[in-house]
């Protein structure tokens, strides 16, 4: 069965440290998603691309990056670690043409 | 600006009875409409939508229902059940935003046996 996975699930890093947290999706999806979730603040989106080689920024990008070099992975980097970056990550995939999005499980990241 | 909000974070019901869970939008290029239901420890998972052309949109025990002239949708759930218990998040699209969604706040149903 297709699916969209997310490692580590859990993660406890310092700050100014890099942290770099895995999506793969075998759904063969064109749009993966980066969100991260706060209380009060829903899901917000980091990044997104559309394909291979395509990344753009979302509303809350300062602090992350990301690179697509296939359709399956979409990783995210965080340069330089900070404690307001402690959340609850995740990767999410659709297809062109449809807004539905399935999401990964999630990463729960604690920036100490 | 929060174009997507969910004013209530909590709903408590008793199982068997109607859930109502609300959402309001500020956007009017909004044109698509999305649930998603969130267990912890797990992603989101999708549940239903509706397009502007539409005013309700049923499956199962969910309807969701779009008041474009308010700017308000609503998610039914009937009857409710102790598994429904979870955080809901409303989402919002338009045709210029390439999938992207804009998620509300989430709300936390709980239903009581």
């Amino acid at each position: 069965d297709a699916e969209i996975t997310q490692s580590p699930r859990h993660k406890i890093t310092e700050t100014g440290r890099q942290v770099t947290l895995a999506c793969h999706q075998t759904w063969n999806h064109n749009n993966m998603f980066w969100y991260r979730q706060d209380l009060g603040h829903g899901l917000r989106l980091i990044h997104y691309s559309y394909g291979v080689h395509d990344t753009n920024k979302g509303e809350v990008s300062d602090g992350y990056s990301v690179s697509r070099s296939n359709t399956e992975d979409l990783p995210l980097t965080l340069e330089s670690a900070a404690s307001s970056q402690t959340s609850v990550y995740f990767c999410a995939s659709g297809t062109s043409g449809t807004d539905t999005q399935y999401f990964g499980p999630g990463t729960r990241l604690t920036v100490l | 600006d929060q174009q997507v909000k969910q004013n209530s974070p909590s709903l408590s019901v008793q199982e068997g009875r109607i859930s109502i869970l609300n959402c309001d939008y500020t956007n009017s290029m909004f044109d698509y409409f999305l649930w998603y239901k969130k267990y912890p420890a797990e992603g989101p998972t999708f549940l239903i939508s509706i397009s502007s052309i539409k005013d309700k949109n049923e499956d199962g025990r969910f309807t969701v229902f779009l008041n474009k002239s308010a700017k308000h949708l609503s998610l039914h759930i009937v009857p409710s059940q102790p598994g429904d218990s979870a955080v809901y998040f409303c989402a919002a699209s338009d045709q210029t935003s390439g999938s992207r969604l804009t998620f509300g706040e989430g709300t936390q149903l709980t239903v009581n046996p």
